[in-house]
């Protein structure tokens, strides 16, 4: 069965630094979404990506934030400056038209 | 908006009784709504969704869920839970006017199962 992947499993990064996130979607699908849960709470929406744009975004989906999908596979989120609140899992999920989002494992994303 | 309300933070059953897990949304029509599961360290693994036809669902691993409209609930049942059912559980809401838009979560009922 065809599944979501993410990379890496988990990311250790200073203050300070920049992150990328990398999300392998299903091959078929059209939209994509990067989900985050910080330690304890419930999943919150980030960003959807839609026809290489972007489609929706959260009020947590600041300046700080981007996506990118650099060739026909790859659906990056990039944190550019990271702070300790950043810490948090951050899903991928991906959806072929309506209905079922499949969602990656996560990244857990550690900042000191 | 959407809103998803689960009451139950934490819930202790012994293994071999039933369990409901309660799940209330707010939304003005009738959403999409799921149920996903998450071990610990782990993904969101989807146990089971409603989106029209018949208000009982089943899913996978033996749960099952019925909306009821008139409650705005979609709560979540297993009539004999087993110890690997220790997990937290997650109920979502999508919006029906685009089967795209993102999912919005309750916070999580988290289960443990004693012998």
């Amino acid at each position: 069965e065809p599944e979501v992947t993410q990379t890496p499993s988990h990311q250790v990064t200073q203050m300070g630094q920049e992150v990328i996130l990398r999300c392998v979607p299903i091959s078929n699908h059209l939209y994509f979404y990067w989900y985050r849960q910080i330690l304890g709470q419930k999943v919150e929406f980030l960003v959807s990506f839609y026809n290489n744009e972007i489609s929706e975004k959260s009020e947590i989906f600041d300046d700080q934030f981007s996506v990118e999908r650099p060739d026909g596979s790859n659906f990056t989120l990039k944190i550019r400056s990271t702070k300790l609140e950043d810490s948090a899992m951050y899903f991928c999920a991906s959806l072929q038209g309506v209905y079922e989002q499949y969602f990656g494992p996560g990244t857990r994303l550690t900042v000191t | 908006a959407q809103s998803v309300t689960q009451p139950d933070i934490h819930i202790t059953v012994s293994e071999g009784a039933s369990l409901e897990l309660r799940c209330n949304y707010s939304y003005g029509a009738t959403p999409y709504l799921f149920w996903y599961v998450q071990s610990p360290g782990q993904g969101l693994q989807l146990l089971l969704k409603y989106f029209s036809g018949d208000t009982l669902v089943q899913g996978i691993k033996g749960f099952e869920a019925e909306f009821k409209r008139s409650q705005s609930s979609f709560n979540l049942r297993k009539p004999s839970v087993h110890w690997s059912d220790a997990a937290e559980y997650f109920c979502a809401v999508g919006a029906r006017n685009s089967g795209n838009t993102p999912l919005v979560f309750g916070k999580g009922t988290r289960l443990s199962v004693i012998a």
